[in-house]
């Protein structure tokens, strides 16, 4: 069974542009979260897709938006890039019940120039 | 909010010896799950053990066991035996038992080196 996959796996862009980075969930799973891992701040949470909806949102400015479509993959849109949104970000999937796990995928390394 | 503490940026570690890793955190919840995840150079992110908070007895899984102190809010990972594949980044993370949500709050993890 294939895990979750995202993609690109690596992307530069320059300050001020747009990045939208994808995702894949595990097939069954209908919860997708977003992370961004930025050097030595641990992973923080950045928003959480379920059945095409957006369930929550961390801490984070409007510029990071994303969205799930209706086969469950979703997309995470950065826009106005600034270099310190230069980060890991890692997707993770799960099926909507509360004793499992999620499974995370390999991330994409964004780097703003 | 809840928060999750590892106060060890670093740790090493003799191949074959155990070593335990820290972890504390807060909340006001009285019912939530712990988590310690594995990060290889890989990026991927590897659920190691998980433990629920009305469970008393803490969990095991194979050379990895952890230390429960609800009271205490604290939540060590204790790595027996230990290999070289068990070189990587650790992180300590909380979750509520909200229904259908896998929302984590992470610590800053702790860099694990195995020393052969």
């Amino acid at each position: 069974e294939a895990g979750v996959t995202q993609s690109p796996t690596h992307l530069i862009k320059t300050r001020g542009q747009q990045a939208t980075l994808r995702c894949s969930p595990i097939s069954g799973h209908t919860s997708v979260y977003w992370y961004q891992q930025a050097l030595g701040l641990g992973l923080q949470f950045l928003l959480w897709y379920d059945e095409g909806e957006e369930r929550n949102r961390g801490n984070f400015p409007p510029r990071f938006s994303g969205r799930q479509f209706p086969n469950y993959s979703s997309e995470l849109n950065v826009n106005a890039l600034e270099l310190e949104d230069s980060a890991l970000y890692l997707c993770a999937s799960s099926p909507r019940t509360v004793n499992t796990e999620a499974f995370f995928g390999q991330g994409t390394r964004l780097t703003v120039v | 909010a809840q928060t999750v503490t590892q106060s060890q940026p670093e740790m090493s570690v003799q191949e074959a010896e155990t070593v335990t890793l820290s972890c504390t955190y807060d909340t006001s919840e009285s019912d939530y799950y712990l988590f310690w995840y594995k990060q290889p150079p890989s990026r991927q992110m590897i659920l190691v053990i998980r433990q629920e908070a009305y469970k008393q007895q803490n969990a095991t899984e194979n050379r990895f066991s952890v230390n429960f102190q609800k009271a205490a809010k604290s939540f060590s990972l204790k790595i027996s035996d230990s290999q070289l594949g068990d070189a990587a980044m650790y992180f300590c993370a909380y979750r509520t038992p909200e229904a259908g949500s896998y929302q984590l709050t992470f610590g800053k993890g702790t860099k694990l080196s195995v020393i052969p």
